[in-house]
Formats: C-alpha cells, sequence, structure tokens
C-alpha cells in the first residue's frame, strides 16, 4: 500500500531561523496535504497541493510539490514561537489519508 | 469549517473493559473516518464510517475489536472493546464537508485520549 515518509522526525529550531520538513512517497501520489498539530490539540489542515511541481505560500510556510508527484517539503522561514507543534504531510487515495510520521518542531528562543 | 464534537474527552479504563466514543457533526457529511494516533505516533486510519452500512475497516483492525455505528449523517461511534494497555492512544474521528472547496479535505475532532491500565 501508499507510504509516506517524513523527515526529520524532530526539528530543534533557534527562534528567527528557517527550516525545511521533507515527505517522500513509496508511490506517485495524486495530491497530498499538510497538517499541523499543536502540542495537546488535533491535527488541522493546512494546504492541499495538485499539481506536478506546484509551490503554494502561507505566510511564511512554502509548500511545495515534486515535480514526479512523489515528494513534497515544508520551509518555515523565520520561525516563531507559534510554529511548535507536529507537522504532517499526507498522501491522499479514494479519501484515505496515508499520515507521514510526523515532524515535531521545538524552538528555543 | 465543520464543528466537530467527540464524547468522552479523555478517559481512564481497566483492562477488559469497552469504551464507546460519540463523534457529533454540526451539519450532515458523507465522509467520516476514525483514526487512532498512539503516543508520540502519527495517525493510522482504522475505518470508514458508513452511514446505513457495516464500516470499512483497514488492515490490522476488526470489527470485532473496534465496532462502529454511523446511524445517521451527523453522528458516529466507535466502541474499543476488551481493552489492553496498547489501546492507550487519542481516538479522532474526522470528516469530508460537502462544501468543501478543496477535494477530500478532512476536518478532525478534538481526540478521546484513553488511557488502559
Amino acid at each position: 500500500g501508499q507510504q509516506v515518509m517524513q523527515i526529520p522526525q524532530y526539528q530543534h529550531v533557534q527562534e528567527g531561523e528557517d527550516f525545511t520538513t521533507y515527505c517522500n512517497s513509496s508511490t506517485t501520489l495524486s495530491n497530498i496535504q499538510w497538517y499541523k498539530q499543536r502540542p495537546g490539540g488535533h491535527p488541522v489542515f493546512l494546504i492541499q497541493l495538485v499539481k506536478s511541481g506546484e509551490v503554494k505560500k502561507q505566510k511564511r510556510l512554502t509548500f511545495q510539490f515534486g515535480e514526479a508527484k512523489k515528494n513534497s517539503s515544508l520551509h518555515i522561514t523565520a520561525t516563531q514561537t507559534t510554529d511548535v507543534g507536529t507537522y504532517f504531510c499526507a498522501g491522499i487515495n479514494d479519501y484515505k489519508l496515508s499520515f507521514g510520521a510526523g515532524t515535531t518542531v521545538t524552538v528555543r528562543a | 469549517s465543520a464543528v466537530i464534537s467527540q464524547k468522552p474527552s479523555r478517559d481512564i479504563c481497566q483492562r477488559g473493559t469497552s469504551l464507546t466514543i460519540q463523534c457529533q457533526v454540526d451539519s450532515q457529511v458523507t465522509m467520516m473516518f476514525w483514526y487512532r494516533q498512539q503516543p508520540g505516533q502519527s495517525l493510522t486510519l482504522i475505518a470508514t464510517a458508513n452511514q446505513g452500512s457495516e464500516a470499512t475497516y483497514e488492515s490490522g483492525f476488526v470489527i470485532d475489536k473496534f465496532p462502529i455505528s454511523r446511524p445517521n449523517l451527523t453522528f458516529s461511534t466507535l466502541t474499543v472493546s476488551n481493552m489492553s494497555p496498547e489501546d492507550s492512544s487519542i481516538y479522532l474521528c474526522s470528516v469530508v464537508p460537502p462544501w468543501t472547496t478543496l477535494w477530500e479535505t478532512q476536518y478532525f475532532g478534538p481526540g478521546t485520549r484513553l488511557l488502559v491500565l
């Protein structure tokens, strides 16, 4: 079945620095979604990428879908304490989400 | 977005007992799912809750252990049966609202945090 791998598992970032989390699939994805889960919270939808090579931005967050539609990345610039949480990518097949392991982000002021 | 509530929000249970978790949505939705998130882990789909018919279970999950009801388009229950400590997890329901402009976007409930002793 579809497997989605995500790295790194943990990211400890100095406030103000940038970082990137990567997502790779064993199969070609029709589209990919990204979710954020704050500590003690539930996953919240961030964005969906559909087109090969697509790039979308949400303020300091930049999401990219690979040309082959088998990988994706989330880049956060000028990290803030509000960025703390776990970021999940999820591949979609017939409404079913296959989640990556997530990247847990902590920020040091 | 859809407003989703879950009951209970958390519980501590003894092994061998069963717990039924409720998921209520403020509007009618076709697609409803149940996920499990074990401590420090990612989310794993348990089943798709189908209105008026049996749930569709993913590999590794069976109806005897996780019976699901879906009596209407706004409500579903998940029962964790004959619990063991390995069932300690967060259980989340999610829905795909019919009005979403993004195909297949899922909205998650707040989750039920279960600890089995």
